[in-house]
């Protein structure tokens, strides 16, 4: 069974620049989850997809990240202008169920670099 | 607002030594504890979970965790350590029956020397 897998690995723009990130989830997981790493702090979530809907967008920073899930498989991540605090690893992880318990498989991440 | 605590931010250890992570939370009720795991150049992997039950809970790897209700506590453990366990090692928590986002700690880095 495939695992979940990003893309692209790594990323380096210019301040002002777009940038956008993909993750595709394990196949027949309906949950999607986004969450970011910045240097030497904590891996904070972002947000979270049950299949096409957004069930919780509270840790996306600001209206300069869009994500979406068109069809309820593959999710992108688009940060449009990026600044230099938007630098870190982007994860994302899938499950299968609806429930807090129900493990959250991650994918390796991709690493942005604004600079 | 939930919020996760690991205090060692790198531990070094050589091998066959005895290791415990520490990790506390607070949050006003009920949770669902992990341990993920990092090594390096690799996806963050589950170690394992609690959600009920015995509060000692073992994992993949040799690893186990205790829960400690009374001081929030989810330390994690190995009684003899490899070099194959240097890694990065994430405490993480969700709400009972709540939300299904992880709140994560900061993460230990463990360096094991031969």
């Amino acid at each position: 069974e495939a695992g979940v897998t990003q893309f692209p690995s790594h990323s380096v723009i210019e301040k002002g620049q777009t940038v956008t990130l993909r993750c595709d989830p394990i196949s027949g997981h309906d949950n999607l989850y986004w969450y970011r790493r910045v240097m030497g702090k904590e891996i904070k979530f972002l947000l979270h997809f049950v299949k096409e809907s957004k069930q919780d967008e509270s840790g996306m920073p600001n209206n300069r990240f869009l994500a979406e899930r068109t069809g309820g498989t593959y999710s992108t991540l688009k940060v449009q202008p990026a600044e230099l605090e938007d630098s870190g690893v982007y994860f994302c992880a899938s499950s299968q169920r609806l429930a807090a318990t129900d493990t959250q498989y991650f994918g390796p991440g991709t690493r942005l670099t604004v600079l | 607002a939930q919020s996760v605590s690991q205090h060692n931010h790198h531990v070094i250890l050589s091998e066959a030594a005895s290791l415990e992570l520490g990790c506390n939370y607070s949050y006003g009720g009920t949770v669902n504890l992990f341990w993920y795991v990092q090594y390096p150049g690799q996806h963050l992997q589950l170690l394992l979970k609690y959600f009920s039950g015995d509060p000692l809970v073992k994992g993949i790897k040799g690893f186990e965790a205790e829960f400690i209700k009374s001081k929030f506590s989810f330390n994690l453990r190995k009684p003899s350590v490899q070099w194959s366990d240097t890694a990065e090692y994430f405490c993480a928590v969700n709400p009972l029956g709540g939300n299904e986002k992880l709140t994560f700690g900061t993460g230990t880095r463990l360096t094991i020397i031969p």
